[in-house]
């Protein structure tokens, strides 16, 4: 079966930085997204990862490596307002995305 | 009005009602998609149309009736719900269906309660 792993639920301080990770198994591998979503809102795109590396857009940056199936999402400078759940997905050989549980990150100040 | 939209935000039905729920695009995508989600589950799909034509049903059972009368309106009608069947229903757009980068953008939701 196809399965997406992460963490239920994260702690973190204002103004520190956070590692969110994500691993996966599934049929075929065509790319890895992260969304942030509030409480009682959409969740919103933050980042897209096909190739091995790191891609840094502003304080949040996303990793990927497909040989280990594993990605992770980096928040630096933490803000009260990243207070909220991040939804790891992959899209497999059908271009289905198949979606993570997400992790609730709670910012303490 | 820009983005995708849902209404309503929030509803509260009977097992014997009929409902519907809208969703409106106004990003000039082709393809819509209909998500349940519950808590501390992973999102689940379960209708994807593309330019209008159904292209996934992911066993999802009849009393789910999807509608798509063109690329920007999705509808989804309820009738007969179980207590179960109270989730966060979430409706999504992207640019064409497939690919690797095509990227889904989300409405808020519509915060269903089945009593």
């Amino acid at each position: 079966g196809q399965n997406i792993d992460q963490p239920t639920e994260m702690t973190a301080t204002e103004g520190a930085i956070v590692q969110i990770n994500c691993t996966y198994q599934t049929s075929g591998f065509n790319g890895l997204f992260w969304y942030q979503q509030h409480a009682g809102e959409a969740p919103t795109f933050l980042s897209y990862n096909v190739l091995d590396g790191l891609e840094e857009k502003g304080r949040f940056s996303s990793f990927l490596s497909r040989s280990k199936g594993y990605s992770y999402l980096l928040l630096k400078e933490l803000q009260m307002k990243d207070s909220a759940s991040y939804l790891c997905a992959v899209k497999d050989s059908n271009y289905q995305l198949i979606w993570g549980a997400g992790t609730k990150l709670i910012i303490k100040p | 009005e820009t983005g995708v939209t849902q209404t309503p935000r929030h509803l509260v039905m009977g097992m014997t009602n009929k409902k519907s729920l809208k969703c409106e695009q106004h990003l000039g995508h082709n393809a819509m998609y209909w998500y349940k989600q519950s808590a501390k589950k992973p999102l689940e799909l379960m209708f994807v149309y593309n330019f209008k034509e159904q292209t996934e049903n992911n066993s999802v059972p009849s009393r789910f009736s999807p509608e798509c009368p063109n690329s920007s309106h999705l509808f989804l009608h309820l009738h007969t719900l179980q207590p179960e069947d109270s989730a966060l229903y979430l409706c999504a757009s992207s640019q064409e269906g497939s690919g690797s980068s095509d990227t889904q953008y989300f409405g808020p939701g519509t915060r269903l309660t089945v009593l």
